[in-house]
């Protein structure tokens, strides 16, 4: 059962405009969320995270969002650049476990 | 290296061949996680080191999976009596605590024939 879903699996956005991957999750546990960016043949790197006790984290060009009562949260990125395309996953955990949830991933493109 | 780093890269085994996956964390983390990554899927959690504790391995599929990490720093995840169910990317990830994000690293790709 995927407690973490991501149900786009592609996103393609011209440089410069504005990328938005979504996620969302089923558990009301979950207080804590994580970005990770994957290029081909490496691991997952961290990217941006969000506590519960947040709706807005920002850094740089990444922002992430998170919609508790939806049991949603989303990454904004803007300006979106070609080396941003690659595989984004979002990931959930509580603070009485251990493990981290991942989604499915979406690959993001960002065409010149 | 700074990072965390794993080997081998690459492992192709004939069915039923046990395999060893070694994972070196970045110095000084006390949480060493193991997860599979199935074609097309996201990682998925199979067990959590606190220093050389093992504290959680409800993520193991089956019985034919081991990890230790004996003096809480290097781990070693292996495979008996390997399966072709068994390919699969086999990420390492690392964290100074167990709230913290985690560090991955580059992944053993195993490929069972």
């Amino acid at each position: 059962d995927q407690q973490v879903k991501q149900n786009s699996p592609s996103l393609s956005v011209q440089e410069g405009r504005i990328s938005i991957l979504n996620c969302d999750y089923t558990n009301s546990m979950f207080d804590y969320f994580l970005w990770y960016k994957k290029y081909p043949a490496e691991g997952p790197t961290f990217l941006i995270s969000i506590s519960s006790i947040k709706d807005k984290n920002e850094d740089g060009r990444f922002t992430v969002f998170l919609n508790k009562s939806a049991k949603h949260l989303s990454l904004h990125i803007v300006p979106s650049q070609p080396g941003d395309s690659a595989v984004y996953f979002c990931a959930a955990s509580s603070n009485t476990g251990n493990q981290f949830y991942f989604g499915t991933g979406t690959s993001l493109t960002v065409i010149p | 290296g700074a990072g965390v780093s794993q080997s081998p890269r690459y492992k192709v085994a004939k069915r039923g061949q046990d395999v060893a996956l070694r994972c070196d964390p970045i110095s000084g983390h006390v949480s060493l996680f193991w997860y599979q990554q199935a074609l097309g899927q996201g990682p998925e959690f199979l067990t959590y080191f606190q220093n050389e504790a093992q504290l959680d391995k409800s993520g193991l599929p089956s019985d034919r999976f081991f990890a230790e990490r004996p003096e809480g720093s290097v781990s070693t995840l292996k495979i008996q009596r390997t399966q072709q169910e068994d390919s699969a990317v086999y990420l390492c990830a690392s964290s100074f605590q167990l709230s913290y994000e985690q560090y991955f690293g580059p992944g053993t790709r195993l490929t069972v024939t």
